[in-house]
This record gives C-alpha cells, structure tokens and sequence, in this order.
C-alpha cells in the first residue's frame, strides 16, 4: 500500500545534538512538506519541496534543515541551534494540482 | 493574505448529537478547501475537500461540509455524533496557484456518552 512512512515515532535528543528526522513516501508525490505541531498553534510550515534538489523555507524554518536528493524522500534535521525544538513533527507529500495532502504519523522530539 | 479561522478551539457535545465545527476563510478567489481529523498522536486524515461544483461535499465517517461563498465559510457537519469522532478537526485553504495548504489553528472535539 502506497503511503508515507516517518521515523522513528519518538525521539530523545540531549540539548546541543543535531538530529534527523526521516520521512519516506511511495506515492510518487512530487512535493513534500514538514510541519511543527504544538498545542494550540496548529500546523506550522517549516520547509517544504516542490522537486528532487530544491526546496524552499516555510514559516518557522530557523534551527532547521532539509534535503531532497531523491524523489521519495524528504529528511529533517533539526539543529542545535533550534531553541525549543520540543514538538510533533509531521510529514506531508501531495501531487500536482493541489488535491490534498497525505500526512504521514508524526514524529515527537523531546529535548532532554 | 490567505488565512483560515476556526473560532471555536474546543467543543463538547454528547454521543447522538448532531455537530458542526466553524470554518471561514480569507482568500481573494475561491480556493480549494478540506477538512482533515487527527486522533492523538497520529497524522491528520483527509475527511473532505471541495474544489468546485456541488458546494454540500460528503466525506468519509459520515461527514459533510458544505462551502458558502457569501459567508467565505466551510463549516463541516455530522448528524449524529459517535464516541470515536473524539479528535482534532482541521480546516485548510488551498490557493489555486500554489501547492501549499494553509491550516487552521483546530477544533478539539469531545463526545460525552
């Protein structure tokens, strides 16, 4: 079954670690999205990807970053430098003509 | 700019009742516009979506919404509640020119028995 598949579920990071967040997608979706999830603020764009080798700055992208080398994968890294990177993290993909997104099951980092 | 407003953050109605969560939204031209569920922990769902024509769209878990041009809203709807459509609701707006969707901020939803 095609879908999208975001590893692992949960995450502990010490403060000052990078860490990278996968997001995987069989869909042959051409975009693909990163969204920051907390309570009461909804889904918040960090990054987001159009086609293989570029992509661009959401809302929140500072303290973060991305790659997009193949087609059906879309990583994550969150960087020391995010400064309360605590959240759920959701993936996304959709094809042209914007008929929806496909969300994948999230990831929740906790910074320890 | 485009927004999504859903102005009630929590609601709280008893099994059997009939729901409506709130929806409106700003955009110059109309838009592509879908409801999405999410239980705790998980992804968000797709319930519905409008593009263009019948402006009452059914979903899936026995769902409606229905687009009102007028109002810039698109408030979703059940008839009749059941304990397991406790979740978070989510509105969004899709500008016709771009691939990016625009969420809202939710609606916590909680059914009582």
């Amino acid at each position: 079954d095609g879908g999208i598949t975001q590893s692992p579920k949960y995450l502990f990071r010490k403060e000052g670690q990078n860490v990278t967040l996968s997001c995987e997608q069989n869909l042959n979706h051409d975009a693909m999205y990163w969204y920051r999830q907390d309570p009461g603020q909804g889904l918040r764009l960090i990054y987001y990807s159009q086609i293989v080798n570029d992509f661009q700055k959401g809302d929140i992208a500072e303290g973060y970053s991305v790659s997009r080398e193949k087609k059906e994968s879309f990583p994550l890294t969150v960087t020391s430098a995010q400064k309360n990177p605590t959240a759920f993290y959701l993936c996304a993909s959709s094809s042209k003509g914007l008929r929806g997104y496909t969300f994948g099951s999230g990831t929740r980092l906790t910074v320890v | 700019a485009q927004s999504v407003t859903q102005p009630d953050i929590h609601i709280t109605v008893s099994e059997g009742a009939s729901l409506e969560l709130r929806c409106n939204y700003s955009y110059g031209a109309t838009p592509y516009l879908f409801w999405y569920v999410q239980s705790p922990g998980q992804g968000l769902q797709l319930l519905l979506k409008y593009f263009s024509g019948d402006t009452l769209v059914q979903g899936i878990k026995g769902f409606e919404a229905e687009f009102k041009r007028s109002q810039s809203s698109f408030n979703l709807r059940k008839p009749s509640v059941h304990w397991s459509d406790a979740a978070e609701y989510f509105c969004a707006v899709g500008p016709y020119n771009t691939d990016k969707l625009i969420f809202g901020t939710g609606t916590r939803l909680q059914v009582f028995p």
